[in-house]
């Protein structure tokens, strides 16, 4: 069973599109994230959600809306897609909220995103 | 600014000795910890963390990291290196005004040669 399940794993589009990539997790946790890794493979989180509701929002272009429609589930759709968003994007999730030994992150396998 | 430093980006090594991939870190107060390995067109697994305690650190497949305090540094190592070991490492610490959030290091490449 996966634990952090995404689709697609690869995302072949034109630039101006809009897509979205899903992230499902059965792990029962509360918080979920999206983290972007650029082609020099640095990772960075974007946002995270706990139950549903936003946390973390870095400086990320509003052309990214992460949406929760419920605790297991957090997809992220991109409008007006642009070369410089062709990145692998890994969602995760962690059991609580904050600091703790709960607070593992376990990632999915990654949704690999090449704009034309 | 909280910042995790990999000063390698490769290390190569022979199966069979022991391997070192280096992580020194800088965040105010008391460090949370991370390692996560990246295997081919995988997500990130964790491997280890620290939190508090022992700074002797044991976790999966036989790797093991220990933190240094003076040295500020959270060194990952394993006594004898698999060629199934060759993966990409990330060390990451708990940004201490945001725990939700993670800050990876820019990643080792370790390579195991048979």
């Amino acid at each position: 069973d996966t634990a952090v399940s995404q689709t697609p794993k690869y995302l072949v589009t034109q630039m101006g599109n809009d897509k979205s990539i899903k992230c499902e997790q059965n792990l029962g946790h509360d918080t979920m994230y999206w983290y972007k890794q650029d082609s020099k493979k640095f990772l960075k989180i974007m946002f995270s959600y706990n139950n549903k509701e936003l946390i973390i929002n870095e400086t990320v272009p509003n052309r990214f809306s992460p949406k929760s429609p419920d605790k297991a589930h957090l997809n992220l759709h991109i409008n007006s897609l642009e070369l410089g968003d062709s990145a692998v994007y890994f969602c995760a999730s962690s059991q609580v909220l904050g600091p703790g030994p709960q607070n593992i992150q376990y990632f999915g396998a990654g949704t690999r995103l090449s704009v034309l | 600014a909280q910042s995790v430093a990999q000063p390698e980006d490769q290390v190569n090594v022979a199966e069979g000795n022991p391997l070192t991939v280096k992580c020194t870190y800088s965040v105010s107060g008391n460090p949370y910890l991370f390692w996560y390995v990246q295997y081919p067109n995988r997500g990130l697994q964790f491997l280890l963390k620290y939190i508090t305690g022992d700074n002797l650190v044991k976790g999966s497949y036989g790797f093991e990291a220990e933190f240094n305090k003076s040295q500020t540094s959270f060194h990952l190592k394993k006594p004898s290196a698999l060629v199934s070991d060759s993966a990409l490492y990330f060390c990451a610490v708990r940004d201490p005004y945001n725990t939700d959030k993670l800050i990876f290091g820019t990643g080792t490449r370790l390579q195991v040669f048979p």
